[in-house]
């Protein structure tokens, strides 16, 4: 069974750190491309990043870059979300998601809450 | 980017009546080697991720009631919801897998009229 389980939410002060982990069970890890999508409160669905099958390519969307940080080992199954300069507006459910040929397969989440 | 665009934002509709929701991109999504639309349809309730419906523009997804269904093709593409259950509540989304940058529309608000 396809699992993607994440991790490493929680609440931080503007301007602080947090990382993001997704651990992927019962498909072969290295062979998908992974990504990052976020949902603020009551909003729609927002990609923030993601990474090649082989890691040799990311993408960022413009909100994020320069603050945020893809990345996976293959060796642990595991994509992360280095998360920096962290602002009100980065406050979301963060959802991690494998693509296939049927569009995404979804993690449950983790909520990220940016506040003093 | 592909830019998804979704109508209505919201949508009232009486129980056990049909609830139809439209996506339009802003280039064809259709795959000329294999003549399929790279698009999916998720429904999003409170508190949980979304859940794939259908695929492929028109496949159900296994589990996913028969009142549930996909159609269009190129540009153009409709969920339809043939006879509204109180349980149909929710958010959905239109999504297009076709470019190496996936896309969403903004959602579509489905209520109880």
């Amino acid at each position: 069974e396809v699992q993607l389980v994440e991790s490493g939410g929680g609440l931080v002060q503007p301007g602080g750190s947090l990382r993001l982990s997704c651990e992927a069970s019962g498909f072969s890890f290295n062979n998908y491309a992974m990504y990052w999508v976020r949902q603020a409160p009551g909003k729609g669905l927002e990609h923030v990043s993601g990474i090649s099958s082989h890691g040799d390519y990311t993408y960022y969307a413009d909100s994020v870059k320069g603050r945020f940080t893809i990345s996976r080992d293959d060796s642990k199954n595991t994509l992360y979300l280095q998360m920096g300069s962290l602002r009100a507006e980065d406050m979301a459910v963060y959802f991690c998601a494998r693509a296939s040929n049927k569009g995404y397969f979804w993690g449950q989440g983790t909520l990220v809450t940016v506040s003093s | 980017d592909i830019v998804m665009t979704q109508s209505p934002d919201s949508l009232a509709v009486s129980l056990g009546e049909r609830a139809t929701i439209n996506c339009k991109s802003s280039q064809s999504i259709l795959y000329n080697s294999n003549n399929k639309n790279y698009l999916a349809w998720y429904q999003q309730k409170p508190g949980q991720p979304p859940k794939l419906l259908i695929y492929w523009a028109s496949t159900r997804e296994s589990g996913v009631p028969d009142r549930f269904s996909g159609s269009g093709s190129g540009t153009e593409f409709t969920l339809t919801i043939s006879s509204l259950q109180a349980e149909d509540v929710a958010v959905y989304y239109c999504h297009q897998y076709y470019s190496s940058l996936y896309t969403f529309g903004q959602g579509t608000k489905l209520e109880i009229k």
